[in-house]
């Protein structure tokens, strides 16, 4: 079966850049989703279409493609962004949706 | 204000099935998928499938396909997914949610992305 894979965990200092990985096969050809996840809340779409970003979403959040790999940037990480980070796309037929392991940023 | 409200936690024996239902709040069910997606404690998400509210066709992941069911009631204007034979591993947190796109009869023209999400239904499987 179609597999994403994240980066376990990132840390990443007040202030500065933390990039999240997401590889998987398809990516060259599907696009890719981004949503943040806080401890017994709901994930929330943080970036659309590899690279689109809903109303709402910080515009430190951005997104990235390059072959079988995708990336979420945040640019001057804040405390607030503390979360979990999952990245989800679709298999080459369009019929099965998958979530990557996700990860979790620490800002500290 | 739109919204999936979903029902509240369950708490079920091994072996036992479980129905969760989730209501569209401020927008007709029947014109959209709904998605299913869970969360075992401390795990990541995991995807079971989808149901087009417009005319009842399901697909199921592959790991679940032989004991989840979804279903919908348009009067109502609420989704349900039933899981059965549960299993310990079953505990998770059951959430729908709505992709972008509109379904209409057979077809629906739907982003794979979920801008609209429930808040979620813990499921305890007890031994």
């Amino acid at each position: 079966s179609y597999e994403l894979t994240q980066p376990p965990s990132v840390s990443v200092s007040p202030g500065q850049t933390a990039k999240i990985t997401c590889s998987g096969d398809a990516l060259p050809n599907q696009y890719a989703y981004w949503y943040q996840q806080k401890p017994g809340q709901a994930p929330i779409l943080l970036i659309y279409r590899d690279s689109e970003r809903p109303s709402g979403t910080p515009e430190r959040f951005s997104g990235s493609t390059s072959g079988t790999t995708v990336t979420l940037t945040i640019s001057g990480a804040q405390a607030a962004d503390e979360a979990d980070y999952y990245c989800q796309s679709v298999d080459s037929t369009d019929t099965y949706v998958v979530f990557g392991g996700g990860t979790k940023l620490t800002v500290l | 204000q739109v919204q999936l409200v979903q029902s509240g936690p369950e708490v079920k024996n091994l072996g036992a099935s479980v129905k969760v239902s989730c209501k569209a709040s401020g927008h007709p069910l029947e014109n959209y998928a709904i998605h299913w997606v869970r969360q075992a404690p401390g795990q990541g998400l995991e995807w079971m499938g989808w149901i087009n509210a417009a005319n009842g066709d399901t697909r199921y992941s592959q790991s679940l396909q032989d004991r989840v069911t979804f279903t919908r009631d348009t009067s109502a204007n609420t989704a349900y997914m039933e899981l059965s034979g549960l299993r310990s591993e079953d505990t998770a947190v059951y959430y729908c949610a709505r992709p972008e796109g509109e379904c209409s009869g057979g077809v629906c023209r739907m982003a794979w992305y979920f801008d609209l999400w429930g808040r979620g239904t813990l499921v305890t499987v007890s031994s």
